[in-house]
């Protein structure tokens, strides 16, 4: 069992549509992330919530905007999405610097958006 | 920029052989090293984690090396099973960016791993 709970599992969504992706932990963690998978290929950091403070976002359209309301959640928040955005969406945690930077990341199960 | 590279992209062997798995790296500079389990369509297991300061981890028939100064890890499985059958990712743990405190993981590509009866 995940100790990070992704919700929802899967989602379709057109390309006009408003939708939220949520991510969940109640580990003490206070780094957060989020990666997007495309098929057969690794997992591709987006963003990086430190202390609930955006620390990193690779380069990623605005069309995704992340959010990390208190210490164990995680949304992202998706509008107007294109067909080649349709991939898994997995959220990470673990502990935060100072001092934490050799403890591992956990990972949720994903969630597999499909956009139309 | 770190990268990381697994060898071989795809294996595939009968049930019983003793595997061995290769992963690289290009920055020493490593807080950890992680190999993980993915099921198709499914999220990452975690399967071991060696510290930048160990040189071996054991888990049941797994058992992950680091040797950090050549940057390479190896994954070695013992007398493998149908149920093996996954993608093994290798990441290593490093920096954000120079100075930084805050870690982040740079993936390989995955070793898509097939044990048939």
């Amino acid at each position: 069992d995940t100790e990070v709970t992704q919700t929802p599992k899967h989602l379709v969504m057109g390309m006009t549509n408003k939708k939220s992706l949520k991510c969940e932990q109640h580990m003490g963690h206070r780094a957060m992330y989020w990666y997007k998978q495309k098929a057969k290929k690794p997992p591709e950091l987006m963003f990086v919530y430190s202390y609930e403070k955006l620390s990193i976002n690779e380069s990623v359209p605005s069309r995704f905007s992340p959010e990390c309301p208190n210490s164990s959640l995680l949304n992202l928040h998706l509008h107007a999405l294109q067909p080649e955005d349709s991939a898994l969406y997995l959220c990470a945690s673990s502990q935060a610097p100072p001092g934490y930077s050799n403890q591992p990341q956990h990972f949720g199960d994903g969630t597999r958006l499909s956009i139309l | 920029k770190q990268e990381v590279t697994q060898i071989p992209a795809a294996l595939s062997v009968p049930e019983g052989e003793n595997l061995v798995l290769n992963c690289s790296f290009t920055d020493s500079a490593i807080y950890n090293l992680q190999w993980f389990r993915q099921d198709p369509g499914k999220g990452l297991t975690s399967l071991l984690l060696i510290q930048s300061s160990q040189r071996e981890q054991t888990s049941g028939r797994l058992n992950a090396s680091l040797d950090k100064s050549s940057g390479r890890s190896t994954l070695y499985i013992a007398a493998s099973q149908p149920g093996d059958s996954a993608t093994y990712l290798c990441a290593v743990r490093a920096a954000v960016r120079r100075g930084s405190t805050l870690g982040r993981l740079y993936f390989g590509r995955g070793t898509q791993l097939t044990v048939w009866p």
